[in-house]
């Protein structure tokens, strides 16, 4: 099993490019999260999925679009990337949302936005 | 508004020390209080949860101290070894809930020192 995987690892982007966070993970989970982790702001919840078809706005979803593709897959947009979405993003699943499930997540991915 | 308050925000013990991190909340429908550790470059990884029936939690040299009627918890890593430097994060929800995601404090970074 390798989880929950995230590509790419690193990504620098120009201010205005836009890009998609890719998550998968085959562990048959119900439900999905992206996570931003700034220095000093810990860990904010973009969107979460809490199962496939549904999608639903975290703490801090402005600029950012995503797409459940299916129970494995859950990608993250950024339309129009912005220096203050500079980041680490992670992925996440767990077996559903209510319960007090384990989140399992991903390795993250680095972005720099010039 | 944060529903979960952590601190310290960095934390320096020496090798063999105690290393305690507190966290409140606010929300009386949180009743599942766990904790991720995070080692750099790497995912938060589950450590050791607890849920208010009781009162202390302990898992090898880590232990949760729970406080209902004050809306505190605490981390407490005995013994603290340099394979424990890494970010701790805090984090609550409610048990049964269909709709309420994980929140996490913003973490702590605790550097065990020899």
């Amino acid at each position: 099993n390798a989880g929950v995987t995230q590509t790419p690892k690193f990504q620098v982007l120009k201010t205005g490019q836009s890009m998609t966070l890719q998550c998968a993970q085959d562990m048959n989970h119900n439900s999905m999260y992206w996570y931003r982790q700034d220095p000093g702001m810990g860990l904010r919840l973009i969107y979460y999925s809490a199962s496939e078809g549904t999608t639903d706005k975290g703490e801090v979803p402005n600029g950012y679009n995503v797409s459940r593709l299916n129970k494995r897959e859950f990608s993250l947009r950024l339309e129009s990337a912005a220096p203050s979405q500079t980041s680490v993003y992670f992925c996440a699943s767990s077996t559903q949302l209510a319960g007090g499930r384990e989140q399992y997540f991903g390795p993250g991915t680095r972005l720099t936005v010039t | 508004q944060q529903q979960v308050k952590q601190s310290p925000q960095s934390l320096i013990v020496q090798k063999g020390g105690i290393s305690i991190i507190n966290c409140a909340y606010e929300n009386t429908a949180f009743d599942y209080f766990p904790w991720y550790q995070q080692f750099p470059g790497k995912g938060p990884a589950l450590l050791i949860a607890i849920r208010p029936d009781v009162s202390e939690k302990k898992e090898g040299r880590f232990t949760i101290s729970f406080n209902k009627s004050a809306k505190q918890f605490s981390l407490h890593i005995m013994d603290s070894q340099p394979g424990d430097s890494a970010t701790y994060f805090c984090a609550a929800s409610a048990f049964y809930s269909g709709n309420t995601p994980l929140v996490f404090g913003k973490g702590t970074r605790l550097s065990v020192i020899a």
